[in-house]
Order: C-alpha cells, then sequence, then structure tokens
C-alpha cells in the first residue's frame, strides 16, 4: 500500500540553524500539508501545497518558514533560523484532492532545538 | 473557525469492555469529521470518517462513530476493546469535499487497555 514518507525522523539542531525536512507524498497525489504537534498539544496546521503554491496557511507558518516541491516526489518544509519552540513533531500528509478526500500522514520527523 | 473538542485526555478500559471516545465540534457549514489513531512511533492513520452520507460510520479494527447533529457530536466507539487498541485517538474536522481543506484536530485521547 502506497504510503507518505518522511526524513529523517529525528533531527538535532541549534538555535537559529536552518532545518530542512523532507516527505515523500503518495506519488499520484495532488495536495500536500504540514503540521505539527508540540509535545503534549493539538496537532496543528501549517500549510498546504497544491500546484507549486501554497493553498493556504496558518499565523503559525510565518516567514522563516517556507515550502518546496523541488522534484516530481520531495515535498520539503524549510525552517530558516530555528527557535526553541520550533521544537516539535512534524507530520507530512498528502491527499488527491477527490471529494470527501482523505489526508494521509507521514510518521513524522521529531525536531530538537536547543 | 471550525473547532473540534476531544472530553478526556486519558481513557482506561479493561480488554473486552467498551471503548467510548468523545468528540464535539464547531462548525458553520455541514462538517466532514474524522478519527486518526497514532501508535506509538508511528505517523496518524485513517479509522473512519464522516462525510454526509450515512450517520453511522464503520471503520477499520471494530471502530465506528455515529454522526449526532443535534449533539454535535462524533464519538468513537468500539464494543470490545483489546490489547492492540491502546494508542492516541484524534477527532479532526475539515471544512468540506475537494481538495486542500485543512483539518482541524482536537488534543487527543489517550486510549490504555488494561488485562
Amino acid at each position: 500500500e502506497p504510503e507518505v514518507t518522511q526524513t529523517p525522523s529525528h533531527q538535532v539542531t541549534q538555535m537559529g540553524q536552518e532545518v530542512i525536512l523532507r516527505c515523500v507524498p503518495i506519488s499520484n497525489h495532488l495536495y500536500f500539508y504540514w503540521y505539527r504537534q508540540i509535545l503534549g498539544q493539538k496537532v496543528e496546521f501549517l500549510v498546504s501545497f497544491y500546484n507549486n503554491e501554497i493553498s493556504e496557511k496558518s499565523e503559525i507558518f510565518d516567514d522563516q518558514f517556507s515550502v518546496e516541491r523541488p522534484d516530481g516526489s520531495n515535498f520539503t518544509l524549510k525552517i530558516r533560523s530555528t527557535k526553541l519552540e520550533d521544537s516539535a513533531m512534524y507530520f507530512c500528509a498528502s491527499s488527491d484532492g477527490l471529494a470527501q478526500e482523505t489526508q494521509y500522514f507521514g510518521p513524522g520527523t521529531r525536531l530538537l532545538v536547543l | 473557525a471550525q473547532s473540534v473538542t476531544q472530553l478526556g485526555s486519558h481513557v482506561s478500559v479493561s480488554e473486552g469492555a467498551l471503548v467510548l471516545l468523545r468528540c464535539n465540534y464547531s462548525s458553520s457549514v455541514p462538517p466532514y469529521l474524522f478519527w486518526y489513531v497514532q501508535y506509538p512511533n508511528q505517523g496518524l492513520q485513517l479509522l473512519l470518517k464522516y462525510t454526509s452520507a450515512a450517520t453511522l460510520v464503520k471503520g477499520i479494527n471494530g471502530f465506528e462513530a455515529e454522526f449526532k447533529k443535534s449533539e454535535t457530536s462524533f464519538h468513537l466507539t468500539k464494543p470490545s476493546a483489546h490489547m492492540s487498541d491502546a494508542a492516541e485517538y484524534f477527532c479532526a474536522v475539515s471544512e468540506g469535499p475537494g481538495g486542500g481543506n485543512k483539518l482541524t484536530f482536537g488534543t487527543g485521547t489517550q486510549l490504555k487497555v488494561e488485562l
């Protein structure tokens, strides 16, 4: 069964450093998403992406964040200058965009900013 | 704006007992509702979804949920808990059909199943 994959599974970085989280969505899907979950809190929407541009973004998704689909398979989330409060589990999801769509989630990347 | 409230951050049941995980939603448009499960160190897996068809929705692993508009609820149930059901369960709502609609999640309920 096709699945969403994410790399790395864990990343530790120093405050102020740039990180890139990578995702490979399901191959025939058209919509891509990033969500995050700070430890002990709810899963929060960050951004959705369709047709090579951002469809919607939350207030969390400020100028420090960017997304890109650099080729036909990868979907990346970049955090330019990490802050302590960026420490969280980041989930990538994809969907085929049809009515009654289901978003399929990857296993997540746990980011720790020191 | 949409929101979801999950009552009870932790629920503990005995193996073989009924599982009931509560979810109430708030939405200005007819909602699409989802239950996801997260096993340790894994991603979110869809259990079931309500998309304005039948109000009683059956999902994987013997779970089902009933959409009750009058109560704005979408509670998840399973008649008989199994040890393998121990996981975190998330209720989520989206704005409707079509692509690109974000999910708004509840805070999750950790289900513990005891012998």
